[in-house]
């Protein structure tokens, strides 16, 4: 079974500052890892991704993530952040099993730019 | 390009009402998803669908029920309204055939249960 954990439920910064996002991930079989952002009333979005290939993978808005598998972590980090990315962000890994593609979402971690 | 389209968006119901919330998706994806979001919890998966005419149950199921007739529109009822689905619902589709696609989500229906 897959299970996805987010460390920090709320993590407050100051604009312009860095953030790293924390995720940690358990999976029985060779999985894929996404960070998902969700807006005030709107839908999620997808920020990044991780499939293969090389552990630094870049996403939108300046977001990064780290794909580590001997620590079982995908974090997200900003080196520097923005009064617009005040927002909650969510971690999911994705296998395919039972006969669909099967998606396990973290509680989410609200991140809070204070001007 | 719409994506995913849920209706209604916001709706306040009785105790032991009914009502369907529809989803509509236009990428011609096989895979759509009903979750619910509730404070603390995440998202959490109420039923699903791998391709027209098939559904399944999810992680929480119970109280809710899903058709999916045509390929493009994913319904989920709730056939007698309680409290404790007061939740914001979320669809979602994918190509879904293979694990590394991400999931396209709709803006939500805030769903009030007096």
């Amino acid at each position: 079974a897959q299970s996805v954990t987010q460390l920090d439920s709320q993590v407050p910064v100051f604009e312009e500052a860095p953030v790293e996002l924390r995720c940690n991930y358990s999976s029985s079989v060779s999985v894929y890892l996404f960070w998902y952002v969700q807006y005030p009333n709107q839908g999620l979005q997808l920020l990044l991704k991780y499939l293969s290939g090389s552990t630094l993978v870049k996403g939108i808005n300046g977001f990064e993530a780290e794909f580590n598998k001997s620590q079982t972590s995908f974090h997200l980090r900003k080196p520097s952040v923005h009064i617009s990315d005040t927002a909650e962000y969510f971690c999911a890994v994705s296998d395919y099993s039972g006969g669909y593609q099967k998606v396990t979402f973290g509680i989410g971690t609200k991140l809070q730019v204070i001007p | 390009n719409a994506g995913v389209t849920q209706t209604p968006k916001f709706r306040v119901l009785k105790t032991g009402q009914s009502m369907t919330l529809l989803c509509a998706q236009d990428m011609n994806h096989e895979y759509m998803y009903w979750y619910r979001q509730d404070p603390g919890m995440g998202l959490r998966l109420i039923h699903y669908s791998v391709g027209e005419g098939t559904t399944a149950k999810g992680e929480v199921p119970d109280g809710y029920n899903v058709s999916r007739l045509k390929k493009q529109n994913f319904l989920l009822g709730l056939e007698s309204a309680a409290p404790s689905q007061t939740s914001v619902y979320f669809c979602a589709s994918s190509y879904g055939t293979v694990p590394n696609q991400p999931q396209h989500f709709g803006d939500g229906t805030r769903l009030s249960i007096l």
